[in-house]
């Protein structure tokens, strides 16, 4: 069972260069969401989904894209790099049928550098 | 709107010492409270949930925090600080009702520091 994937764990970036953060998990949860950390500021939620098809915006979206075409994925796109977008990037998932009381599986992060 | 305040970045103890890291928190509705653990370079790990019930909760290595609901905190806790523990912690409290679940608002964490 790999839980939730996160792909790379790496990426150095020029400012204005886009990309995709992946992130798939197999266990069947409806809910994903991507975060950010950094330092200081414990993590902070960019943009969620309740299932395919059904995205949201959290709390610092600004510069940021999701999709969501099947359960399993659940991909960042960066459409024009930044340095302030320089962070750690956690993807997470959670089964619905707790009503929230299941905690979040992480995976194990992406760190991102814009030059 | 719910939020997360953790006093104290930085926590630091002797080897043996009590581990209390403060947590406190706002919610419109009943909260769901996670403590989540962090080693260097890795991802999040859950230490303990409250959900319902008893209010103390014991998880994982030895940490258990105290739901106290007139005070609004969650307080996590240790008797005997060992030195694998030294890593960063953060609460989290969840959103209650249709698409809230699942979307966690986090404190800023706390570094603890454990010293022979």
């Amino acid at each position: 069972n790999a839980g939730v994937t996160q792909t790379p764990k790496f990426q150095v970036l020029k400012t204005g260069q886009s990309m995709t953060l992946q992130c798939a998990q197999d266990m069947n949860h409806e809910y994903m969401s991507w975060y950010r950390q950094d330092p200081g500021m414990g993590l902070r939620l960019i943009h969620y989904s309740v299932g395919a098809g059904i995205t949201d915006q959290g709390e610092v979206p600004n510069g940021y894209n999701v999709s969501r075409s099947t359960t399993e994925d659940f991909p960042l796109r960066l459409l024009s790099a930044a340095p302030s977008q320089t962070s750690v990037y956690f993807c997470a998932s959670t089964p619905r049928r707790d009503r929230g009381s299941s905690p979040l599986h992480f995976g194990n992060g992406t760190r991102l550098t814009v030059t | 709107a719910q939020s997360v305040t953790q006093l104290g970045s930085h926590v630091s103890v002797s080897e043996g010492a009590l581990v209390l890291l403060r947590c406190n928190y706002s919610s419109s509705v009943p909260p769901y409270l996670f403590w989540y653990v962090q080693y260097p370079n890795q991802g999040l790990q859950l230490l303990l949930k409250y959900t319902t019930g008893a209010t103390l909760v014991k998880g994982i290595n030895g940490f258990e925090a105290e739901f106290k609901k007139s005070e609004t905190s969650f307080h996590l806790t240790k008797p005997s600080a060992h030195m694998s523990d030294a890593a960063e912690y953060f609460c989290a409290v969840n959103g209650a009702g249709g698409t809230s679940y699942g979307k966690l608002t986090f404190g800023q964490g706390t570094i603890l520091t454990v010293h022979p």
